[in-house]
């Protein structure tokens, strides 16, 4: 079965600190793929990023970054130059497709808060 | 930039009550989920929904929920004896093609129902 382990529960940074959420994921599929979403304080579920498990490659977008490695079943994400606004949930996601169709299984969710 | 839009955005009934959330999916997706997250847990993944029948569906989806597309435009979760543990917020997500089961699920705001 799929699991998803987000395993800090909050974090709470100073404006302008980087900042990383861990992800760790189990699954028996070759093929899946990974996302993180961003739920703000009002509530929606923001898509963030999505990563198939045969690219390997680290991808940067402004100030987001996200470290995937099979080796360690992980798609960790970075917040450089942390903001205010970045303040949210963050959780991480699988899909297998192959065995349980499309379904999304979440982590736990991580509480980041980012003081001014 | 289109997106998903439910409705309401929140409802309280009591339990016993049948409730319907109403979804309006990205026009020209054609897989739509509901997922629900009770207050401070994870997403949790309740139903799949092609082709105007169920794909997959989770072990919380159990006798009391439904779900239905009435028209070309709305997708509907029923449930049909609200109990107070159904009290959570209620997530729709669509995505396009089945060739790719892993395409990026877009969310709506969400409902948040109150079960007294």
């Amino acid at each position: 079965a799929q699991k998803v382990t987000q395993a800090q529960t909050e974090i709470s940074v100073v404006e302008k600190e980087d900042v990383t959420l861990d992800c760790v994921y189990e699954t028996r599929d070759t093929t899946y793929y990974l996302f993180w979403y961003k739920q703000p304080p009002s509530g929606e579920l923001v898509f963030l990023i999505r990563r198939n498990s045969f690219d390997e490659q680290n991808e940067i977008s402004g100030r987001y970054s996200w470290n995937f490695q099979k080796s360690t079943s992980s798609f960790n994400f970075t917040i450089t130059a942390s903001q205010v606004v970045d303040s949210a949930v963050y959780f991480c996601a699988l899909s297998e497709g192959e065995t349980s169709g499309s379904r999304l299984t979440f982590g736990e969710g991580t509480q980041l808060t980012v003081n001014p | 930039e289109p997106e998903v839009t439910q409705t309401p955005s929140h409802q309280v009934t009591q339990m016993g009550q049948e409730v319907i959330l109403r979804c309006v999916p990205i026009s020209n997706h054609l897989y739509f989920y509901w997922y629900r997250q009770i207050l401070g847990q994870k997403v949790e993944f309740l139903v799949s929904f092609y082709n105007n029948e169920i794909s997959e569906k989770s072990e919380i989806f159990d006798d009391q929920f439904s779900v239905e597309r009435p028209d070309g435009s709305n997708f509907t979760l029923k449930i049909r004896s609200t109990k107070l543990e159904d009290s959570a917020m209620y997530f729709c997500a669509s995505r396009t093609a089945w060739d790719s089961p892993w395409e990026t699920q877009y969310f709506g705001p969400g409902t948040r129902l109150l079960v007294l």
